[in-house]
């Protein structure tokens, strides 16, 4: 079992819909998560950073954090052909051997068309 | 842009040859990251360097090397090149070794193709 699962898609949407991406994780040691945004051939490029449980809201972006679950979310309200790219989540944990690692999921593709 | 530098952005080489791939970290950041990005694979973690320590490794090859210098600029080096090395190779940075705060960024990356 990878660390962490991510469905790649492809998902597409019109322009004005609410988008919704998820992945799910198997170490109960992740605290931070984080959500990338990766434009074709682009380094990725942070968009979120959340710590342990709870919401987070920048502008049209909201992440979601359920550690009971082992799941988390990125919600995109009102999406826009411009947030067409590749979205990867990631996560590591403060403690242990890992400390700092990043890991991540395989990213999902999402089209937004006008 | 994050700040972070990169070098060549493409590479065009045949198998069995050896490549060197540059990186300059952020401004004031002393953790470089290497990461490897195939289709099939994802992005694999291969190796950190923090203030020129060997601070973790991940899935890198034996034919793989890396190191940073005392100006933090970091070289991955990747020898005896196979057709399956073609990937996109990352460099990332932030300003500690991890954990809370440590914000990691990325370059653009390293297009490597093998022929």
């Amino acid at each position: 079992q990878k660390e962490v699962e991510q469905d790649p898609g492809p998902l597409s949407v019109p322009e004005g819909a609410i988008v919704s991406l998820n992945c799910t994780y198997s170490n109960s040691a992740f605290q931070y998560f984080m959500w990338y945004r990766q434009y074709s051939r682009k380094g990725p490029e942070l968009l979120m950073y959340t710590y342990s449980s709870g919401n987070k809201e920048d502008g049209r972006f909201t992440a979601q954090v359920d550690k009971s679950s082992k799941y988390i979310s990125l919600f995109i309200r009102d999406s826009q052909p411009s947030d067409s790219a590749t979205y990867l989540c990631a996560m590591f944990s403060d403690r242990g051997s890992t400390l700092g690692r990043l890991y991540f999921g395989r990213g999902t593709q999402l089209t937004v068309w006008p | 842009d994050s700040g972070v530098t990169q070098t060549p952005k493409h590479l065009i080489t045949a198998t069995g040859q050896r490549v060197t791939l540059r990186c300059s970290p952020r401004s004031g950041d002393l953790s470089v990251y290497w990461y490897q990005q195939s289709l099939d694979q994802g992005l694999q973690f291969l190796i950190q360097y923090y203030n020129g320590e060997e601070r973790a490794k991940g899935n890198i090859l034996e034919r793989f090397s890396a190191q940073q210098f005392p100006d933090l600029h970091s070289e991955l080096n990747l020898s005896s090149l196979e057709l399956g090395d073609s990937a996109l190779y990352f460099c990332a940075s932030s300003v500690g070794r991890g954990g809370s705060g440590n914000t990691i960024y990325f370059g653009e990356g390293s297009w490597l193709t093998v022929v």
